[in-house]
């Protein structure tokens, strides 16, 4: 395993249309989050899951955003209907206990 | 949303000069994490230190903890070129969530 994979790298969308980012974690760890961070900003936290079940979920993720993980491996976020307010970097990280996470690269997603 | 503020918000230093950069949050906290982020980049855990710890190093990075005064600091020391970097604060507390602070940009002159 070389670490948490993201894709795509990168994302240019029209302002309306629906995207999905894809983020592998590591094999061995039960725990998957995702953040989004915006330019000069640290990252902010969306939401998180422990194998397959969504524990918890910030005021932050609003209707248009919805994450899985099923089968407590994988996890896509979509997006829908994006707005240009959406225009982000988007990570994702993993870890299986309390101590240090692995994040991935990210997805940065700009609406246009 | 975010808990933590880091002091400064940009540092600019020479090559070999230590660099000190500082944390405040807002909640109890279970442990409290330093990580670095490159330019456009993910993020790269530094260290970690518990609640019940005041000090930790790990090769040029020295970390302190105040839990009474809800602070951290972050210490490199014989800072390199390579060091440039954004530097993040990062707090877990009752749940495996983390909260970022704003960050502290470093720029390290050659």
């Amino acid at each position: 395993d070389t670490g948490v994979s993201q894709d795509p790298r990168h994302k240019i969308t029209k302002r309306g249309q629906n995207v999905t980012f894809r983020c592998d974690p590591i094999s061995e760890h039960n725990r998957l989050y995702w953040y989004r961070q915006t330019l000069g900003q640290g990252p902010e936290f969306l939401t998180y899951f422990q194998n397959e079940a969504q524990l918890e979920k910030s005021r932050l993720l609003s209707d248009r955003f919805s994450a899985e993980r099923p089968k407590g491996s994988f996890s896509t976020l979509e997006i829908q209907r994006t707005e240009q307010g959406d225009s982000a970097m988007y990570l994702c990280a993993s870890s299986s206990d309390s101590y240090g996470y692995t994040f991935g690269s990210g997805t940065r997603l700009t609406v246009v | 949303s975010q808990q933590g503020e880091e002091d400064p918000q940009a540092l600019s230093i020479q090559e070999g000069e230590n660099a000190t950069m500082n944390c405040s949050y807002k909640t109890s906290i279970n442990n409290l994490q330093w990580y670095r982020q490159n330019s456009g980049r993910g993020l790269v855990h530094l260290i970690l230190i518990r609640s019940n710890e005041r000090e930790k190093h790990s090769g040029r990075l020295r970390v302190t903890l105040d839990t009474s005064k809800k602070s951290s600091s972050l210490l490199i020391t014989a800072s390199r070129a390579a060091d440039t970097a954004s530097y993040f604060c990062a707090t877990r507390g009752a749940t495996n969530k983390l909260i970022f602070g704003t960050g502290t940009l470093l720029a390290v002159q050659p």
